[in-house]
C-alpha cells in the first residue's frame, strides 16, 4: 500500500525557473509533512516541513503548499539553481500518535535537474 | 552542527554472512530509526527504537534483523544471514524528543552489497 504518492518521477528545469513537485496522501491521521533533499551518496536532509493547520509555509526559495481537503501538498522551488539538482522526497508521519514515533512514509522521489 | 554518523560507509559481504551496521545518533536524541533504500527506489522504514526497545517495525524487518543499543552512544542493526535482496543503502536516523521537535536527522548511510 503506497501511503504517499509523488510526481513527477523526474523534472528538468532551467536555471531561474520554478520547480514544482506534488504529493498526495491517503491517511488522514498524518499530521506532519516534511520534504527531504538527497544528493548522490548522501542521506536525506530535511528541507522544509509543514503541519496541516497551515496552508503554506515559505523558507527562502522553498515553499510548501498544503491542501488538507484534497489531501495534497507540493514543494515549489523558486529561482531554481543548478545546486538544487538532487532527489526530493516528500514524506508524511503521525508525529503525535501513540507508539508510532513519527515513522516517515516516503514518496518515491523526484530527480530534479536544473540546467544552467 | 551535530550529525548522525554511520560505519562502515560501504560493506561487501557474501550471501549468508552476518553483518552489523553501526550508528552513533546525535547525543541528546532519544528516538532512533533504521531505514533502507534500494538503489533507485524510495526510502523505506525498517524499525524505530525508544527506551531500549523496539517501538515499531515494518514488514521488511523480519527475524533476520535485530537492533541493539549496546551502550549509551551506539545503535546497531544486525542482519543475521544476508540475502542478495538485502543489498541497499541503510540509513540510521534519530530524533530528539517528541515534544521538542519533529525533525528526523539521517546519517550518510551504509551501503551494503551482498554477493
Amino acid at each position: 500500500q503506497q501511503q504517499v504518492k509523488q510526481s513527477p518521477q523526474s523534472l528538468i528545469v532551467q536555471k531561474g525557473g520554478i520547480s514544482i513537485i506534488n504529493c498526495a496522501y491517503e491517511n488522514t491521521a498524518f499530521d506532519y509533512f516534511p520534504w527531504y533533499q538527497q544528493f548522490p551518496g548522501k542521506g536525506p536532509a530535511l528541507l522544509i516541513a509543514i503541519r496541516p493547520d497551515v496552508s503554506e509555509k515559505k523558507e527562502g526559495r522553498f515553499t510548501i503548499s498544503f491542501n488538507k481537503s484534497a489531501k495534497q501538498f507540493s514543494l515549489h522551488i523558486m529561482d531554481s539553481q543548478p545546486g538544487d539538482s538532487a532527489t526530493y522526497f516528500c514524506a508524511a508521519s503521525m508525529v503525535d500518535r501513540g507508539s508510532t514515533l513519527g515513522r516517515l512514509y516516503f514518496g518515491r522521489g523526484t530527480q530534479l535537474t536544473v540546467w544552467p | 552542527e551535530p550529525e548522525v554518523t554511520q560505519t562502515p560507509s560501504h560493506q561487501v559481504t557474501q550471501m549468508g554472512q552476518e553483518v552489523i551496521l553501526r550508528c552513533v545518533p546525535i547525543s541528546n536524541h532519544l528516538y532512533f530509526y533504521w531505514y533502507r533504500q534500494i538503489l533507485g527506489q524510495k526510502v523505506e522504514f525498517l524499525v524505530s527504537f525508544y527506551n531500549n526497545e523496539i517501538s515499531e517495525k515494518s514488514e521488511i524487518f523480519d527475524d533476520q534483523f535485530s537492533v541493539e543499543r549496546p551502550d549509551g552512544s551506539n545503535f546497531t542493526l544486525k542482519i543475521r544471514s544476508t540475502k542478495l535482496e538485502d543489498s541497499a543503502m541503510y540509513f540510521c536516523a534519530s530524533r530528539v524528543d517528541r515534544a521538542l521537535g519533529n525533525t528526523i536527522y539521517f546519517g550518510e548511510g551504509s551501503w551494503l552489497t551482498v554477493v
